[in-house]
């Protein structure tokens, strides 16, 4: 099955608004990491998380290992922030990503 | 301080021909990735480099793909031949594992999309 599961897949709020998107692993993980990718853009990294609270502007990531799950909150939503977020997250003995399908996020004005 | 740098950006190939993709890592990071993103399959890793010598090629992408590490500031992806199938962004990624904790920040180049005809 998938090791990586991300909710909602898609996922469309009026601007101002607030989001809350979820990343699930099957196993467990050394560490995780969350992107942000526009149509035909590259992927950014937006938060390198192996665990705990990490907060950047309007972006705040969680990660509780031990429940092998993350989250990514976004607050007062902007249009400039639609696109897609795609968790990742690394496990046994090698440091490669295993992605999630990603959340498809669209903000209207 | 210059990020991952992929080149070229577009290439458009007929099914059969070689193509090669580069890849420049950050400077210093032991660590290089190729993968490939499909909006069916999504993100795949291709191949894995650790300190120029490969740790992991992909397993499904064995035949017709290769990944080499000429020195620790330069890779290539070579795919021959090309089938219209492996029409894809090809990513490349770097980090620095410096004490072989097996967990580090991954930073990604801009991609080179791939259609093959």
């Amino acid at each position: 099955g998938q090791q990586v599961q991300q909710s909602p897949a898609s996922l469309v709020l009026q601007e101002g608004e607030n989001a809350e998107l979820q990343c699930n692993f099957s196993t467990s993980l050394n560490s995780m990491q969350w992107f942000y990718q526009r149509p035909g853009g590259s992927l950014v990294s937006l938060f390198y998380n192996p665990s705990g609270t990490k907060q950047s502007g309007r972006l705040t990531s969680t990660t509780v290992i031990k429940e092998r799950r993350s989250s990514l909150h976004i607050s007062s939503s902007q249009t400039t922030d639609s696109g897609t977020y795609l968790c990742a997250m690394t496990s046994g003995s090698f440091n490669k990503l295993t992605f999630g399908a990603g959340t498809r996020l669209a903000v209207c004005p | 301080d210059a990020g991952v740098t992929q080149t070229p950006r577009h290439e458009v190939a007929e099914k059969g021909q070689t193509i090669i993709l580069k890849c420049e890592p950050v400077s210093g990071h032991n660590d290089l990735f190729w993968y490939r993103q499909t909006k069916i399959q999504g993100l795949e890793l291709l191949s894995y480099f650790r300190s120029k010598s490969l740790m992991e090629d992909g397993g499904a992408f064995k035949d017709r793909f290769k990944a080499e590490m000429l020195n620790s500031s330069f890779s290539t992806l070579k795919i021959q031949p090309t089938e219209p199938k492996d029409s894809a962004v090809y990513l490349c990624a770097s980090s620095l594992d410096w004490g072989g904790f097996n967990y580090a920040e991954q930073f990604f180049g801009p991609g080179t999309r791939l259609t093959v005809l």
